[in-house]
């Protein structure tokens, strides 16, 4: 089945403690996307990736990390959680022009 | 800067209503255009799409016609069901090269019996 496949779905840490959120889609495509979904804001990009060590800032890249090693795995990182970092996080993956994004289930992340 | 701009919600509906939620966009050129559905607890799922002036994208007896000249790509339903409630977001993508997708902020759609 094709899809994009984030983990954890839920995580709970605290302040500065380092994390990564994994990605990884089995469509074989090029471009791949972090978004954070928080209320009344949408949804907004944080980075983006046109291909393997081609990586770029979106709307909203503070506090955010990204690394595009292999064409299949996106991961997200934060090297120093806070508090305002809480929210619910999608990763998304694109064959390319006027096709939209495959979108992963969603990590729901509390930093306390 | 290029935005989308969507109804607010909550938009609430009889079961068999007709739905229209609107959406408009600002952008160099003619971008693709986009809507997703999200279903309480999951991702977002692409519903329909249109990449250029005039298509008409559908799904699920759901349309959205591609108008240039209002800059609007509106969603629409004949009928809906209870199955129906959900947020949707209009999203506006790239013509050329790559750019970020950009999303409404969502419209919430609640059907009842």
């Amino acid at each position: 089945e094709a899809q994009v496949t984030q983990n954890p779905r839920y995580l709970i840490t605290v302040t500065g403690k380092k994390l990564t959120v994994t990605c990884s889609q089995n469509m074989n495509h090029e471009y791949m996307s972090w978004y954070r979904q928080d209320p009344g804001l949408g949804l907004r990009q944080i980075y983006y990736s046109m291909n393997v060590e081609v990586t770029d800032k979106g709307d909203v890249p503070e506090g955010y990390k990204v690394s595009r090693k292999e064409k299949r795995n996106f991961p997200l990182i934060l090297e120093s959680p806070s508090p305002n970092q809480t929210s619910l996080y999608f990763c998304a993956s694109c064959q390319g022009t006027g096709y939209g994004y495959t979108f992963g289930s969603g990590t729901r992340l509390t930093v306390v | 800067g290029d935005s989308v701009t969507q109804m607010e919600g909550p938009v609430t509906l009889s079961e068999e209503a007709f739905l229209t939620i609107n959406c408009t966009y600002t952008a160099t050129g003619y971008p693709s255009l986009f809507w997703y559905v999200q279903y309480p607890g999951e991702g977002l799922q692409l519903l329909l799409k249109a990449t250029k002036a005039d298509d008409k994208g559908s799904n699920k007896g759901f349309e959205a016609t591609y108008r240039k000249e209002t800059t609007s790509f509106h969603l629409e339903k004949g009928s809906v069901q209870v199955s129906d409630s959900a947020v949707y977001f209009c999203a506006r993508g790239w013509n050329t090269g790559f750019q970020k997708l950009v999303f409404g902020t969502g419209t919430r759609l609640l059907v009842s019996p």
